[in-house]
């Protein structure tokens, strides 16, 4: 079993749009997650850390779910320059928490 | 903003030879990574290192050292190129319990 799973999608959503995407780990022991995003050829940039309460920047919101051990970015109005890879990312509790185990991630392509 | 600067964008290179990925940050981070990208399978970590001198194994190191001799560059070799060494290869630094990695843009290497 893959330690972090996404749907790989493509999502094909129209613009304005809402779309939630998911992703679960599986060692419980995770104690920092993270949404990234990548586009297109293009190394992966921190979209933003999600936090057991849930947080919200704009019009994205991240949520914890420790019980059940998945993650979930909402994406409300969507843009044409949203399309990209979002990718689910946990720290490893095997590096001492230093380094990040990425999923495969989520297509996202915006339709006009 | 941080910086991570890796040498090469593309590079082609042929089976056997010795091959060395170099990659270099300006924000004095404890913590250096080298992952590999390949379409489907995502990034997956082959070394990195917490201090100077300092190296971990990652999930896949087989056919790979790396070198730490000053804070600021961490280096990926590989001893022995081979064709399914042929992929995306990103460098990112982290200071310990921060937020998340910076990217290098990633060197693109072929082994012919």
């Amino acid at each position: 079993r893959k330690e972090v799973e996404q749907d790989p999608g493509p999502f094909n959503v129209p613009e304005g749009a809402t779309v939630a995407f998911n992703c679960t780990y599986s060692n419980s022991a995770s104690q920092s997650f993270f949404w990234y995003r990548q586009d297109c050829r293009k190394e992966p940039k921190l979209l933003m850390s999600v936090y057991s309460s849930g947080n919200e920047d704009g019009r994205f919101t991240a949520q914890l779910n420790r019980a059940s051990q998945y993650i979930s970015l909402l994406i409300r109005d969507s843009k044409l320059s949203d399309s990209a890879t979002y990718l689910c990312v946990v720290n490893s509790p095997g590096t001492g928490r230093r380094a990040l185990t990425f999923g495969s991630g989520t297509r996202l392509q915006v339709q006009p | 903003d941080v910086k991570v600067t890796q040498s090469s964008r593309y590079l082609v290179k042929r089976t056997g030879e010795k091959v060395f990925l170099e990659c270099v940050q300006d924000m004095d981070h404890e913590n250096m990574f080298w992952y590999r990208q390949d379409p489907g399978l995502g990034l997956r970590l082959i070394y990195f290192s917490y201090d100077v001198k300092m190296k971990e194994k990652g999930d896949i190191p087989e056919g790979y050292s790396v070198s730490r001799e000053k804070k600021e560059r961490f280096s990926l070799i590989l001893e022995s190129a081979s064709t399914n060494q042929t992929s995306m290869y990103l460098c990112a630094s982290r200071t310990t319990g921060g937020a998340g990695y910076t990217f290098g843009s990633g060197t693109r290497l072929t082994i012919v």
